[in-house]
């Protein structure tokens, strides 16, 4: 069936970087977007970036530009999302999601001291 | 950016009964190409988002036809018929007409 599979909850400490992978399978990989949202607790959720995996061309909320970058291998059918220069606010469950049509379990990132 | 809001932030209800949940946004989610990218997303305790209904008043595949959306311009409402134990959760709106895609503040559904 469709679906997208995130990698396991990361514990990183303030100033590092964290690298989330979200794996497709069950249709072709190119050809849909997948966004990543995330979720800090109790707050809204909130759109950090986009990939077009057929061309890899990317679009990034300015809240995260210059922290954030969003890849993929299309060999692997894997979408990546890492985020820079951590900060304690981070500390999120990051989704990736294809088209917002199916998603991501969702991946803990705690940024802790 | 495009700001969502939604009304009420909770809505307790009685099974069987209806609930309505509205969303407006700061500016016209009319895209240049004609359409209108205003969807409707449940959360389930635990659980990741799910899709209900897209652009205005699509429903999504598997989605029960309970659950109905409209509006129109910067307003819209995601309408639940009958409320069942299951609908319990988190309902957001979220505009992808224009970058950065923007979603609501969510409404908790609660059973009275």
């Amino acid at each position: 069936q469709v679906q997208v599979v995130q990698s396991g909850a990361e514990v990183k400490k303030p100033g590092a970087s964290v690298k989330v992978s979200c794996k497709a399978s069950g249709y072709t990989f190119t050809s849909y977007a997948i966004h990543w949202v995330r979720q800090a607790p109790g707050q809204r959720l909130e759109w950090m970036g986009w990939i077009n995996a057929d061309n890899g061309n990317t679009r990034y909320s300015q809240r995260f530009q210059g922290r954030v970058t969003i890849t993929r291998d299309t060999s692997a059918s894997t979408a990546y999302m890492e985020l820079s220069s951590l900060r304690s606010e981070d500390t999120a469950v990051y989704y990736c999601t294809r088209e917002c049509q199916v998603w991501g379990q969702g991946t803990l990132v705690t940024v802790s001291s | 950016d495009i700001v969502m809001t939604q009304t009420p932030l909770s809505s307790p209800v009685t099974l069987g009964q209806p609930a309505s949940i509205s969303c407006s946004s700061s500016q016209s989610l009319v895209h240049s190409d004609g359409n209108t990218y205003l969807s409707w997303l449940q959360q389930r305790p635990g659980q990741p988002p799910r899709l209900l209904i897209y652009r205005i008043s699509k429903r999504f595949s598997g989605v029960p036809d309970r659950f109905s959306g409209s509006g129109a311009g910067t307003d819209f409402t995601l309408k639940i018929s009958r409320v069942e134990a299951e609908d319990v959760g988190v309902y957001y709106c979220m505009q992808s007409t224009q970058f950065p895609h923007t979603f609501g503040q969510g409404t908790k559904v609660e059973i009275k």
